[in-house]
């Protein structure tokens, strides 16, 4: 089975500071990666995925990420934080079954708290 | 119209009651999730509809009872529930079940159990 690790639950910065958000996989095969965004009493927002192709992934609201495969990481990043960044984010990956096939179960880390001061 | 609708937005319900989550999309998406979500932790899946079949089940306990009357709407039958099950359940729809699919998510019921 696949398995994310982000390091960190609470990162904070500086509004027009660098966000750098860790995720780390484990999988077996080549995985599909997803990073989430989720607002307080919300649902979850897609920010960008890495399925296959081009490395560097550009999202929604600035942000990207790149896919590593030698580091097996996929660390999210945006070059100026503003404040409405402040949330939780959630990176996931697709899960596999024994067939060799993606099939929809998303396995997320256990999230980071973006705290942006001004 | 990119968007998945949960009704309702909060529910409290005793160990005894029967009552019911429903979710909606028209996206056209063949393939919709209920995940479980306790408070400071991430999602976990429950239940996997594909074309209207259920393709998952996480080993949810039977006093959750999911339903999918046709492509669009996505029920959660809760039955005799646990104060543990007090959580934030939210759906989700893709167009198909392959992994690589973006998942859209509702924005919750916030469920409380007495």
């Amino acid at each position: 089975a696949q398995s994310v690790t982000q390091l960190g639950s609470h990162v904070s910065v500086s509004e027009g500071a660098l966000v750098l958000l860790r995720c780390n996989y484990s999988s077996s095969v080549p995985p599909y990666l997803f990073w989430y965004v989720q607002y307080p009493n919300q649902g979850l927002q897609l920010l960008l995925k890495y399925t296959t192709g081009a490395t560097l992934v550009k999202g929604i609201n600035g942000f990207e990420a790149e896919f590593k495969k030698s580091e097996t990481s996929f660390h999210l990043t945006k070059p100026s934080a503003h404040m409405s960044d402040a949330a939780e984010y959630f990176c996931a990956v697709s899960d596999w079954n024994a067939g060799g096939t993606s099939y929809g179960k998303l396995t997320f880390g256990q999230g980071t708290i973006l705290t942006v001061h001004p | 119209d990119t968007e998945v609708t949960q009704t309702p937005k909060h529910l409290v319900m005793g160990m005894t009651n029967k009552k019911s989550l429903k979710c909606e999309q028209h996206m056209g998406h063949r393939a919709m999730y209920w995940y479980k979500q306790k408070a400071k932790k991430p999602p976990e899946l429950m239940f996997v509809y594909s074309y209207e079949k259920l393709s998952i089940n996480e080993s949810v306990p039977s006093r959750f009872s999911p339903e999918c009357p046709n492509s669009s709407l996505l029920n959660l039958h809760l039955h005799a529930l646990q104060p543990e099950d007090s959580a934030l359940y939210l759906c989700a729809s893709s167009q198909s079940s392959g992994g690589a699919n973006e998942q859209f998510f509702g924005p919750g019921t916030r469920l409380t159990v007495l």
